[in-house]
């Protein structure tokens, strides 16, 4: 695959439901970043993950949000009991290294809309 | 913790005409300073980046300046096209950050024939 792919596209689920959100990196790629972007606002940090380490989870905002990733492949962010505010573009990046300077490569992002 | 400030837009400009979008930063240590762009219907795509201070990030015509004294990283382009529409995110990585983006809350420009 050319870049970074995410799946759904679009989601729309019922207040309560749960919902799950997959991004497929680019291949070889080590770090693998989330991203939440509200209407009119920028994107924030939600997690983080390099090759086998302890991920970063320092940006998920409520104990509702989780994400996994198998090795260096596909990662999922799952949201529990989904909340009207959790309504966002959900972006997903990846980069082959995790270091400040290098550049990170975005899916095409999940429109999550809870209704 | 860290923070980046854009100018308020929207930005609506004539075809030719010059191009400044304002962006301010917050952060420990020397961190990285980029551009995003996206077009429309289009995914997130880095425009520019600057690593250290006063280098010069430069792309398809966009410049912008790693100013540490201002710690500033304004995004300029001399003579704007109708192609260059979409919406553009300044954005720093802490060095210490593992490469995690701080963005702004974006810029959208609209530029007409």
């Amino acid at each position: 695959g050319a870049g970074v792919s995410q799946s759904p596209s679009n989601k729309v689920t019922e207040k309560g439901k749960d919902v799950e959100l997959r991004c497929d990196p680019i291949s070889g790629h080590t770090a693998l970043y989330w991203y939440r972007q509200r209407l009119g606002q920028g994107l924030e940090f939600l997690i983080y993950f390099q090759g086998n380490s302890a991920p970063d989870k320092s940006g998920l905002p409520s104990d509702r949000f989780s994400a996994e990733r198998t090795g260096e492949s596909v990662s999922t962010l799952t949201i529990q009991r989904t909340q009207q505010e959790d309504s966002a573009v959900y972006l997903c990046a990846s980069s082959n290294t995790g270091t400040g300077n290098n550049e990170q490569f975005f899916g095409p992002g999940t429109r999550l809309t809870v209704l | 913790g860290d923070s980046v400030t854009q100018m308020e837009g929207p930005v609506t400009l004539s075809e030719e005409a010059f191009l400044t979008i304002n962006c301010t930063y917050t952060a420990t240590g020397y961190p990285s300073l980029f551009w995003y762009v996206q077009y429309p219907g289009e995914g997130l795509q880095l425009l520019l980046k600057a690593t250290k201070a006063d280098d010069k990030g430069s792309n398809k015509g966009f410049e912008a300046t790693y100013r540490k004294e201002t710690t500033s990283f304004h995004l300029e382009k001399g003579s704007v096209q109708v192609s260059d529409s979409a919406v553009y995110f300044c954005a720093l990585s802490d060095a210490t950050s593992y490469g995690k983006l701080t963005f702004g809350q974006g810029t959208i420009l609209t530029v007409h024939p």
